[in-house]
């Protein structure tokens, strides 16, 4: 079955520092790979997306993630976090069983920055 | 576009009473999806609609929860009659399809408080 692992619950990093949030997934085919950013009270935004192509794909505010097909990873890093990074992450893979474009979302990753 | 748009954003009401949240999706999406968060079990999928047809509605928690589409700018879930452990945020998402799978697009979400 087709899941996502994102094995850090909770992350603090100092303002400045560099991050990097895992994400881990299983499928069966080449996935659809998206991380996702929500803010308190906030809905969901989209970060970046792989659907093909350079593995390495750059996203809004600073963001890049790396596709690992042989690692099935797909993780977050940006070289220098802000406090306005503070929120919570989300990796999500699609799409999913007859190719219906339906996501299925990691736990989730929340970021603590330090000043 | 002025996104999605869900109503209300707060909800609060008293254990067995009906409660509909409400859903526009952006104009010329064809996908919509109904999601619930909780610290719990995190992003769910609750229901997915495809041209304003129920595809996958497998996480429906229970036969109190309803959703409809009756147009491709509208969407509702009920819940009837609602419980104390249906609080959480209901976030409803939309996409396009067009050939070219890409991203879901959230709402604001609607934070449920049952008492």
């Amino acid at each position: 079955a087709q899941s996502v692992t994102q094995p850090d619950i909770h992350i603090t990093v100092s303002e400045g520092a560099s991050l990097e949030l895992r994400c881990n997934y299983s499928y069966g085919a080449t996935p659809y790979l998206f991380w996702y950013v929500q803010s308190p009270g906030q809905g969901l935004q989209l970060l970046l997306k792989y659907f093909s192509g350079d593995t390495l794909v750059q996203g809004i505010k600073g963001f890049e993630a790396e596709f690992k097909r042989s690692q099935s990873s797909f993780n977050l890093r940006k070289p220098s976090v802000h406090w306005s990074d503070a929120a919570e992450y989300f990796c999500a893979v699609g799409p999913v069983s007859g190719g219906y474009n339906k996501l299925i979302f990691g736990a989730g990753t929340r970021l603590a920055v330090h000043p | 576009d002025a996104g999605v748009i869900q109503s209300p954003r707060h909800e609060v009401t008293e254990m067995g009473q009906e409660v509909t949240l409400r859903c526009k999706p952006i104009s010329g999406h064809n996908s919509l999806f109904w999601y619930r968060q909780t610290m719990m079990r995190g992003l769910e999928l609750l229901i997915y609609f495809n041209n304003n047809v129920p595809i996958d509605d497998s996480g429906m928690p229970e036969d109190r929860f309803s959703a409809k589409m009756p147009n491709a700018s509208f969407s509702t879930l009920k819940i009837q009659p609602s419980e104390p452990r249906d609080s959480a945020v209901y976030f409803c998402a939309s996409t396009s399809l067009g050939g070219k799978w890409t991203e879901a697009f959230f709402g604001q979400g609607t934070r449920l408080t049952v008492v």
